[in-house]
């Protein structure tokens, strides 16, 4: 696609229960990256891959949350036991090589009620 | 630990008036800098970056950021507001050297008055 893409844009999930995100980014763009913004709160910095590595995970607020990347190219982040303060607007972003502009993608809403 | 900083969380200018929003790295060795802006319900878009090529850098909407080395700082102004111009806006810095890893600013709201 032209630009980066992620499903859903919106879930609304209970308490409990697990949840998947996904990011389709640019072709041929090597690094991705997740971010959570939250109400009132700038970009919190989740987790980088180049390729399907993860060289930096520091982000990552608990062992409830993780994410993979297959092939390159598409990512899933998994939240596991979903608690309300997981509710925030979920951002992808790609980039050509690392040091590159990012290219970001509409983000997907998460609410937990 | 290497950080970015965006001074005022929240900036209010009148039609017309010029734009100021600051942004400031700590590092000695010059980074990569950007600026994104993200309008009210849409992702984030490039609004301008600084590689090393030149030190004043033009972006869109008539937006520009000077890089002062000297006072480890990358502003962004814009000479005239408009009210399309308000959204909130991010400065970003990656690190040149070792590791290299992407930090975001904390943003700044830019309100526009009529």
């Amino acid at each position: 696609g032209a630009g980066v893409s992620q499903s859903p844009s919106n879930k609304v999930t209970e308490k409990g229960k697990d949840v998947e995100l996904r990011c389709d980014p640019i072709s041929g763009h090597t690094a991705l990256y997740w971010y959570r913004q939250s109400l009132g709160q700038g970009l919190e910095f989740l987790i980088y891959f180049q390729g399907n590595s993860a060289p930096d995970k520091s982000g990552l607020p608990s062992d409830r949350f993780s994410a993979e990347r297959t092939g390159g190219s598409v990512s899933t982040l998994t939240i596991q036991r979903t608690q309300q303060e997981d509710s925030a607007v979920y951002l992808c972003a790609s980039s050509l090589r690392r040091e590159g502009e990012q290219f970001f993608g509409p983000g997907t809403r998460l609410t937990v009620l | 630990a290497q950080s970015v900083t965006q001074l005022g969380s929240h900036v209010s200018v009148s039609e017309g008036a010029l734009v100021l929003l600051r942004c400031n790295y700590s590092s000695s060795v010059p980074p990569y800098l950007f600026w994104y802006v993200q309008y009210p319900n849409q992702g984030l878009q490039l609004l301008l970056k600084y590689t090393s090529a030149a030190t004043l850098v033009k972006g869109i909407n008539g937006f520009e950021a000077e890089f002062k080395k000297s006072e480890t700082s990358f502003h962004l102004t814009k000479p005239s507001a408009h009210m399309s111009d308000a959204a909130e806006y991010f400065c970003a810095v990656i690190y040149s050297g070792g590791y290299q890893k992407v930090t975001f600013g904390t943003g700044t709201k830019l309100q526009v008055i009529p």
